[in-house]
Order: structure tokens, then C-alpha cells, then sequence
């Protein structure tokens, strides 16, 4: 079954350091790839997404990810994170055409001041 | 451009009832997509509607069944509810021949 892996459940991280969120998925076919963010108590945002071109995009708030086709991986960084970057955060994979977004069990980023 | 929106935003039942919420679609969007989303978990796919017919449906029960108006709002719908279909219930629009799926702020279900 196609799945998408998400190698941390939870990543403690300092104010202004870097972070970065891994994300791998199971098949090599085309993909389309995307990280939303979800608030305490709120929906998912749609944070960056990869359709096709340049493997690096950028995202709002500072994120961005790039796509290695090789390693089927798509992380999710930022160079210096805020307390207000603290949420979960899931990498989603749609796997062909007009299939649902299949979800990775998500990344719960907590910023320390 | 209005956004996705959901209805209500909280809800309690207890076992064995049934249960309608509701989600309009963004502007222009003609395909809405349902997901569960368990405590601790990622979202799971429900079933998806385009032209108000099902175009697609996870690993769901028959009890789990939806409608599409022709406005493109939808409902879902959850009969003989259980205490395991405690979750948030996300709904998400888009246009059926694009990737992009825009997401509401969901119903959060409680089952006692």
C-alpha cells in the first residue's frame, strides 16, 4: 500500500535554531507532494507544495522542501524558527492523478524559548 | 474569495446516533473531499464528491455515507455512531482536474 512516513513524532527545537522535518513516501511513480500545518484546535493550512519543476519550494512563513526523487524524500526546513511555528505538521502525498491525499501520522514541532 | 467552511464546529453524541455535518466549499470549487483525523493521527480519507455523485472512497463503512448539492456544499453523514468515530472531521475543496486541496477548520466529533 502507498504510504507516507514521517520519521519524527515530535521535534523540540530552541528559538532562531534551524529545523528540519523529514518526510518519506513508498512509491517512485509521479507525485505530488505538500506540507500543511495545523494549529492547536484549528484546520490544516497549506503550507508549500511540489506539482513539478525546480525539487526546491518555498512555502509561507520562511519554509521551504525539496523534493529528491531518488530517495522518494521530501523534508520540510527552516533556518531559524519562532515560537510561533510551534504546531503539527504533516507531509501528505498524492500519488497519481486525481487520488486523495494520503497523510503522514504527523511532526509535532515545539519552538523553546 | 470566501474559504472553506464547516459546520457545526463541535459536537457531542452518544453511541448509536446519527450524525450530519456540513462544509461549503471555496469559491468556484467543484469537488469537496472528507477526512477523518483521530487524536495523535494524521487526516484518512473518507470518500470524495464531484458532480454531486461519490468519486472515490477510503476505507470507510456504508455508514459513512455523503451527499453533494448542486451549490458543490456537501454533508456527511455517520449512522450507528461508535466511540471510535471520536475525531475531527476535515473537509477539503478543490477543482477536480487540480492537485490542490483547500482545507476547512473541521468538526470536532466527540462519541459518549
Amino acid at each position: 500500500a502507498q504510504s507516507v512516513t514521517q520519521l519524527d513524532s515530535q521535534v523540540p527545537v530552541f528559538e532562531e535554531a534551524p529545523v528540519e522535518l523529514r518526510c518519506n513516501y513508498s512509491s517512485s511513480v509521479s507525485v505530488y507532494l505538500f506540507w500543511y500545518v495545523q494549529y492547536p484546535n484549528q484546520g490544516l493550512q497549506l503550507l508549500l507544495k511540489y506539482l513539478s519543476g525546480s525539487t526546491l519550494v518555498k512555502g509561507i512563513n520562511g519554509f521551504e522542501a525539496e523534493f529528491n526523487k531518488s530517495q522518494t524524500s521530501f523534508h520540510l526546513r527552516k533556518p531559524s524558527v519562532h515560537i510561533s511555528d510551534t504546531a503539527e505538521y504533516f507531509c501528505a502525498v498524492r500519488f497519481s492523478g486525481n487520488t486523495p491525499l494520503v497523510f503522514g501520522k504527523g511532526t509535532r514541532l515545539s519552538v523553546i524559548a | 474569495e470566501t474559504g472553506v467552511t464547516q459546520s457545526p464546529t463541535h459536537l457531542i453524541k452518544t453511541r448509536g446516533q446519527q450524525v450530519t455535518l456540513r462544509c461549503s466549499s471555496q469559491s468556484g470549487h467543484n469537488t469537496v473531499s472528507w477526512y477523518q483525523q483521530a487524536l495523535g493521527q494524521g487526516p484518512q480519507f473518507i470518500f470524495q464528491y464531484y458532480r454531486e455523485e461519490e468519486n472515490g472512497r477510503g476505507n470507510f463503512p456504508p455508514r459513512f455515507s455523503g451527499l453533494q448539492f448542486p451549490n458543490y456544499s456537501s454533508e456527511l453523514n455517520v449512522n450507528a455512531l461508535e466511540l471510535d468515530d471520536s475525531a475531527l472531521y476535515l473537509c477539503a475543496s478543490s477543482f477536480f482536474d487540480q492537485e490542490t486541496q483547500y482545507f476547512g477548520p473541521g468538526t470536532r466529533l466527540l462519541v459518549l
